[in-house]
Order: structure tokens, then C-alpha cells, then sequence
């Protein structure tokens, strides 16, 4: 299996702030195949990023991804209240489908 | 607009099996992958297994021999069927729908539910 490792596993930011979370694969995924979620407390994931840097339906410009092979990036460029959230990458290149342990970002 | 949700017993007994409907509206499960997810204190998020829009099937290994989805198109409802459940089961279990451009990736979700096994 594809084990995709998140750093950091936290982050404590101040509204405004730029925040960027690294996904590194165990093994090459073509970047079509490599996605992102918000998870709040209590709230079911809801996609952001697909295939690394495409956002999804109503999310803001604000959220971004890059990325190729191995090493992936997801950032938010300045960070709101709202964001306040565990965000997830998984990739979908090989069964089985596996997500990294995320990351919690919190406000200062 | 698309929705999705899950409905499920809540207590299953260890040994037991579970079952869950995934009922869903907005869209034609004939056009769409749909996946079961689930998320557990001890292993976080974890992908199931998925039902094709052509109704073949696809599982982790780590649930095959002992995980089953199924659907009914005529009712817009995905089955879960998972048995010899063990304490380690207990989450929040999820259908969520693939999206459109292939690429395995999730685009809408239930609201999930959650199972606990215990006796």
C-alpha cells in the first residue's frame, strides 16, 4: 500500500497567516490521482483540492495544491477563522486508496 | 442537489455483521462510482471498497473476505455489508460518491454513521 506521510501533524496560525502542509508518498503517484480534505470537528470530509491542484466546487481561491511524483503541497494563503479544521491528502493511484494521518490546523 | 445518507444500527455485537444503506438523490448511481469509507480511533481514514456505475465491485484487501456492497439502482440505495465484526470496527462509516473525472477521489459524503461493537 502507498503510504502517504502529512507534516506537520499540527499547526497553530494567526488569522492572515500563510499555512502550507506537505504530503510525501511512499512510492510515485501520477498527480491526477492525489487529493485533499477539510475535515471539521463533528463534520463529515469534504474535498477541497482534486488531483493536486484542481479546486473543488465553491471553495475558495484562497486554497491552493501543487505538487508532482512524490512530494505534494497544500496551502492556504491566508488563513481564515473558518478554517479551522484536520486536512486529509489521499491518493487514489493504487488500491488500496489510503489518506495521510492529517493535519490539524488551529487559530492563534 | 446531491445528497447522500447513511442509516445504520448504531450497536452491532462483536462476531456479528453489519449492514448499512447508503441512500442517495441528485444524481443516477448508474453514472457514478460509490465508495465506502470509514473512519476508526485506531487507523483514522480508511477506503473500503466501491461499487462501478457499471455494478462491478472493488475492495481493499484488508475488508475482501469479509466485506460486501451491493446496490439497488430502482431505489438510489448502496449496501454495506461487513460481518465478523471486532471491537477495532467501531467508527464513523461513510458512502461518499467518486468523482466525475475518475481518479478515485471523493466529491460528496454522507453524514456518516457511527458504529460502535461492543457486547
Amino acid at each position: 500500500a502507498i503510504v502517504l506521510n502529512q507534516s506537520p501533524s499540527s499547526i497553530i496560525a494567526s488569522q492572515g497567516e500563510k499555512v502550507t502542509i506537505t504530503c510525501r508518498a511512499s512510492s510515485s503517484i501520477s498527480s491526477n490521482y492525489l487529493h485533499w480534505y477539510q475535515q471539521k470537528p463533528g463534520a463529515f470530509p469534504k474535498l477541497v483540492i482534486y488531483s493536486t491542484s484542481y479546486r473543488a466546487s465553491g471553495v475558495p481561491s484562497r486554497f491552493s495544491g501543487s505538487g508532482s511524483g512524490t512530494s505534494y503541497s497544500f496551502t492556504i494563503s491566508r488563513v481564515e477563522a473558518e478554517d479551522v479544521a484536520t486536512y486529509y491528502c489521499q491518493q487514489g493511484s493504487s488500491n488500496p486508496y489510503t489518506f495521510g494521518a492529517g493535519t490539524k490546523l488551529e487559530l492563534k | 442537489q446531491v445528497q447522500l445518507k447513511e442509516t445504520g444500527p448504531g450497536l452491532v455485537q462483536p462476531t456479528q455483521t453489519l449492514s448499512i444503506t447508503c441512500t442517495v438523490s441528485g444524481f443516477s448511481l448508474t453514472s457514478y462510482y460509490m465508495q465506502w469509507v470509514r473512519q476508526t480511533p485506531g487507523k483514522g481514514l480508511e477506503w473500503m471498497g466501491f461499487i462501478r456505475s457499471g455494478g462491478s465491485t472493488e475492495y481493499n484487501s484488508e475488508f475482501k473476505s469479509r466485506l460486501s456492497i451491493s446496490r439497488d439502482t430502482s431505489k438510489n440505495q448502496v449496501f454495506l455489508k461487513m460481518n465478523s465484526l471486532k471491537t477495532e470496527d467501531t467508527g464513523v462509516y461513510y458512502c461518499a460518491r467518486g468523482g466525475y473525472y475518475g481518479y478515485n477521489y471523493f466529491d460528496y459524503w454522507g453524514q456518516g454513521v457511527m458504529v460502535t461493537v461492543s457486547s
